[in-house]
């Protein structure tokens, strides 16, 4: 069974910085790019960033580029999200998604992290 | 980038409705579209991905339609766990997937 599982969010002031985990298990994580997700509370689904399967070919949205940073471990079956000055509006539900082949959108979603940025 | 719009934002409907949502590209996207459905506190669903195939599992009461600028999403026969909120999504800027608004549907 697939299965992707969020860690590492929490309460942390403005400016500071968060790192989130998304173990992966249940299939070839090597071998499937992925994506991370976010969901302001109350508001719509926003793609932010995206790792090839290897990691060498990474996309951020202009919302956090510069500040985050995605990466991945396939020897530990995880993808990352480094997450450095963080703002009010970073506040939100952090997705790991897993998309599936052929352009077909995300099969695989995890339960979410809750990021608060708040002093 | 493209950018997605769904109309209506939010939609009331009863048990046993016919239920229409639109989603519009910004500039063509031949078929590489997709619907989700979310519902609260979870995660969301693929239902529909290249605009009109439905993904293993999901009901088929769930159809898509359309082709490059406008496309649709229909419930044919609302169920009472179909009230949710419902998002489209391009494909076509891959990697760069970009989501509509949403559309709540409730009762």
């Amino acid at each position: 069974e697939v299965q992707l599982v969020e860690s590492g969010g929490g309460l942390v002031q403005p400016g500071g910085s968060l790192r989130l985990s998304c173990a992966a298990s249940g299939f070839d994580f090597s071998s499937y790019e992925m994506n991370w997700v976010r969901q302001a509370p109350g508001k719509g689904l926003e793609w932010i960033s995206y790792s090839s399967s290897s990691g060498i070919t990474i996309y951020y949205a202009d919302s956090v580029k510069g500040r985050f940073t995605i990466s991945r471990d396939n020897a530990k079956n995880s993808l990352y999200l480094q997450m450095n000055s963080l703002r009010a509006e970073d506040t939100a539900v952090y997705y790991c998604a897993r998309p599936q082949a052929g352009y077909s959108g995300y099969d695989y979603w995890g339960q979410g992290t809750l990021v608060t940025v708040s002093s | 980038d493209i950018q997605m719009t769904q109309s209506p934002s939010s939609l009331s409907a009863s048990v046993g409705d016919r239920v229409t949502i639109t989603c519009r590209a910004s500039q063509s996207i031949s078929s590489y579209l997709n619907w989700y459905q979310q519902k609260p506190g979870k995660a969301p669903n693929l239902l529909i991905y290249g605009a009109s195939s439905l993904q293993s599992g999901v009901p088929s009461r769930f159809s898509g339609s359309g082709s490059g600028t406008d496309f649709t999403l229909t419930i044919s026969s609302l169920q009472p766990e179909d009230f949710a909120t419902y998002y489209c999504q391009q494909s076509y800027s891959a990697p760069l997937y970009t989501f509509g608004q949403g559309t709540k549907l409730e009762i």
